[in-house]
C-alpha cells in the first residue's frame, strides 16, 4: 500500500532563516506531489505541484521554493523565512495514471516563526 | 474559475443529534470531482469520499451520509447521531480533469459535538 510522511512535523524558527521541510511517498511510483499550506483560522492554499523529476510549478509568487530531486520526494524550502510564512504545511500526492483519483495527505508540519 | 464555498464556519451539537454540513460549488467543467475531507485536531487530512459529476447517487457509508446535487452545485454531508469523536473542520474540495489535478478547498466548517 502506498504512504506518505513527512517532516518534521513541528518546528520553531526565527525570522531570517532557511527552512527545509522534506515529503516521501512509498508504494507508489511517478506520484503527482503537492505543498499546501494552512493558515491559521484559514483554508488550504496550494503552494507548489509536480508532476515529474524537477518539473515544478508555483500557484503563488511568495518566499518559498520547492525541489523534486527523486521520483517520491518532494521537498519545500526558503532561505529565509518571515512571519508571515507560519503556518501548517501538508504534503500530498496522487496517482497520476487517472484523472479524479483521490489526493491523500500527510500528517503536517506545523510551522511556527517568531 | 472553480471555487467552494462551505457557509457555516462553526456548528455546535450535542452528542447524538444529526447534523449537515453544507457545501456548494462552482465550476464551468462538465467533468469534475467532488471530494469531503475530515481534519481532526491532529492536523492531518483524512479523505472521506470522493464523487464524479456523473454520479448523482446519494451515497451512505455507516453514519455517514452525502447528497449530491448537480441543479443545486451542492454537495452536502450528513453525520446521523453524532458522536464526539466526529468533532473536526471538514473541508469540501472540487477538483477539475486534468492530470495534475488541483484540489480547490472550502474554508471548512468546525465541527463540535459535545457529551
Amino acid at each position: 500500500s502506498q504512504t506518505i510522511h513527512q517532516w518534521p512535523a513541528t518546528l520553531v524558527q526565527p525570522v531570517g532563516s532557511p527552512l527545509s521541510l522534506e515529503c516521501t511517498v512509498e508504494g507508489t511510483s511517478n506520484p503527482n506531489l503537492y505543498w499546501y499550506r494552512q493558515a491559521a483560522g484559514r483554508g488550504l492554499q496550494l503552494l507548489f505541484y509536480s508532476i515529474g523529476i524537477d518539473q515544478i510549478s508555483s500557484e503563488v509568487p511568495q518566499n518559498l521554493s520547492a525541489s523534486r530531486p527523486q521520483d517520491r520526494q518532494f521537498i519545500l524550502s526558503s532561505k529565509k523565512l518571515l512571519l508571515s510564512d507560519s503556518g501548517f504545511y501538508l504534503c500530498a500526492w496522487k496517482s497520476d495514471r487517472v484523472p479524479g483519483n483521490t489526493i491523500y495527505f500527510g500528517e503536517g508540519s506545523w510551522l511556527t516563526v517568531v | 474559475a472553480q471555487k467552494v464555498t462551505q457557509a457555516q464556519t462553526e456548528i455546535s451539537v450535542v452528542e447524538k443529534e444529526d447534523v449537515t454540513l453544507d457545501c456548494v460549488y462552482e465550476t464551468r467543467d462538465t467533468t469534475y470531482y467532488l471530494f469531503w475531507y475530515k481534519q481532526p485536531p491532529s492536523g492531518e487530512l483524512v479523505f472521506l469520499i470522493r464523487r464524479n459529476s456523473f454520479d448523482e447517487q446519494n451515497e451512505i457509508s455507516g453514519r455517514y451520509s452525502w447528497n449530491f446535487q448537480k441543479s443545486t452545485s451542492s454537495f452536502n454531508f450528513t453525520i446521523t447521531a453524532s458522536q464526539v469523536v466526529d468533532s473536526a473542520v471538514y473541508f469540501c474540495a472540487l477538483s477539475g480533469t486534468t492530470s495534475f489535478q488541483k484540489l480547490v478547498f472550502g474554508t471548512g466548517t468546525r465541527l463540535l459535538v459535545s457529551p
